[in-house]
Formats: structure tokens, C-alpha cells, sequence
């Protein structure tokens, strides 16, 4: 059975700290995998990984993929409370998408 | 620019009502999907469309229909609404490898 798991489930942090969040998979003809942002609506994308080993960056945000162990991580610096939000990672199998049940970030002052 | 349109926004059904979700896209994409989303359960995939004509039962099915009449417009039906069945539903199309998104309805059956 195809599945993807995150964590940790939640995470609280202040202002200014480092995070990093976990995406693991397992899932047969994986094609890409894909990390959003939800805030209080609609999914927005942040970055979509096909590669081993290829840094994606977007401001103080990166993902990187291994497919040998399966796995993506998705780092944010100096975080800011716009951060808080919570962070979906799928996975692209054949016509399918396969959500994580998400990472809820929250981003003291 | 629109992409992915979903109405209504908000919904409150009575128990046995029925009702349809609307979800149409100007993005030309073939493949549409129908998810639900609930507290500590993330995406969950009702059903989707690969393309025009064609639907398929995703995760959880049961207790909905859908049509795919056209390539832009995919609905989501509810026969007659159960409160398990309140949650917040979205609409997303598929480009290659990439999902895009509506801005979801919010669904409540008492």
C-alpha cells in the first residue's frame, strides 16, 4: 500500500529558529514529490522535487529528495510568524497524488 | 485568471439532503480530483477524473458520486449527507507531476 508519512505532527518554535520538516514515502512508480503550504485555505505550492540530491530554494526555504532512502526534507531559516501554517508533502504515483497528513508549524513572536 | 473555481464556499445540509459541489477549471488540465480534508487526517482522495468521460474511485468513495461532463467542469454529489461526511472538500487539477488547488467548501451535516 502506498503511503507518506510526516513529522513530526506538530511543531512549535520562536521566531528567528531553524526547522526542518520530514516527508518519507513509500509508494511504487513514484514520479515527484511535492511540498505545500496551507495557511487557513487552499494548498499553495512551494516546491516539486524529481531528482536525488538537487536542492530546491525559495528565500529562506529548501527541500532536498533522496530516493534511495526516500525521503525529502523541507528546511526553513529565521523563521517568521507569516511561517505558521501547515505543511503538506505528497507524492505523484501514476494518476494519483498521495498526501502526508501535514506538519502543523506554529511560530511564536 | 481563475484556475480552480469551487462553489459553494460554505454549506450546512441537514442528515438525508443531497447536494452537488461544483468545480470548474480554465487551466485546459485533463485530470481532476475531488479530496476531502479532516483534523489529523490530511488529503484524503474521493475520486478522480484522468480525463474527460472517465472517472475512478479514489480512497474513500463511499457515500458519493461524480461527473466528469466536460473537461473543464468536474461535480461532486452527495446523495444524502451523513455528519461524517462534513469536512472541508477540494477541488484540484493535475499539470504533469504538479496539483493546483480551489479554495475548498466547507461542508457541516447536523
Amino acid at each position: 500500500e502506498d503511503k507518506v508519512v510526516q513529522s513530526p505532527l506538530s511543531l512549535v518554535v520562536h521566531e528567528g529558529d531553524t526547522v526542518t520538516l520530514n516527508c518519507s514515502y513509500e509508494v511504487t512508480n513514484f514520479r515527484s514529490l511535492l511540498w505545500y503550504k496551507q495557511e487557513k485555505k487552499a494548498p499553495t505550492f512551494l516546491f516539486m522535487l524529481t531528482s536525488s540530491g538537487i536542492e530546491k530554494k525559495s528565500g529562506r526555504l529548501s527541500s532536498i529528495l533522496d530516493k534511495k532512502e526516500l525521503f525529502s526534507i523541507l528546511n526553513i531559516t529565521a523563521t517568521q510568524t507569516g511561517d505558521s501554517a501547515v505543511y503538506l508533502c505528497a507524492v505523484a504515483v501514476g494518476n494519483q497524488f498521495y498526501f502526508g497528513t501535514g506538519t502543523s508549524l506554529t511560530v511564536i513572536p | 485568471n481563475a484556475g480552480v473555481t469551487q462553489t459553494p464556499k460554505f454549506q450546512v445540509l441537514k442528515t438525508g439532503q443531497s447536494m452537488t459541489l461544483q468545480c470548474a477549471q480554465d487551466m485546459n488540465h485533463n485530470s481532476m480530483y475531488w479530496y476531502r480534508q479532516d483534523p489529523g487526517m490530511g488529503l484524503r482522495l474521493i475520486y478522480y477524473s484522468a480525463s474527460e468521460g472517465t472517472t475512478d474511485k479514489g480512497e474513500v468513495p463511499n457515500g458519493y458520486n461524480v461527473s466528469r461532463l466536460n473537461k473543464r467542469e468536474f461535480s461532486l454529489r452527495l446523495e444524502s449527507a451523513a455528519p461524517s461526511q462534513t469536512s472541508v472538500y477540494f477541488c484540484a487539477t493535475r499539470m504533469n507531476t504538479e496539483a493546483f488547488f480551489g479554495q475548498g467548501t466547507r461542508l457541516t451535516v447536523v
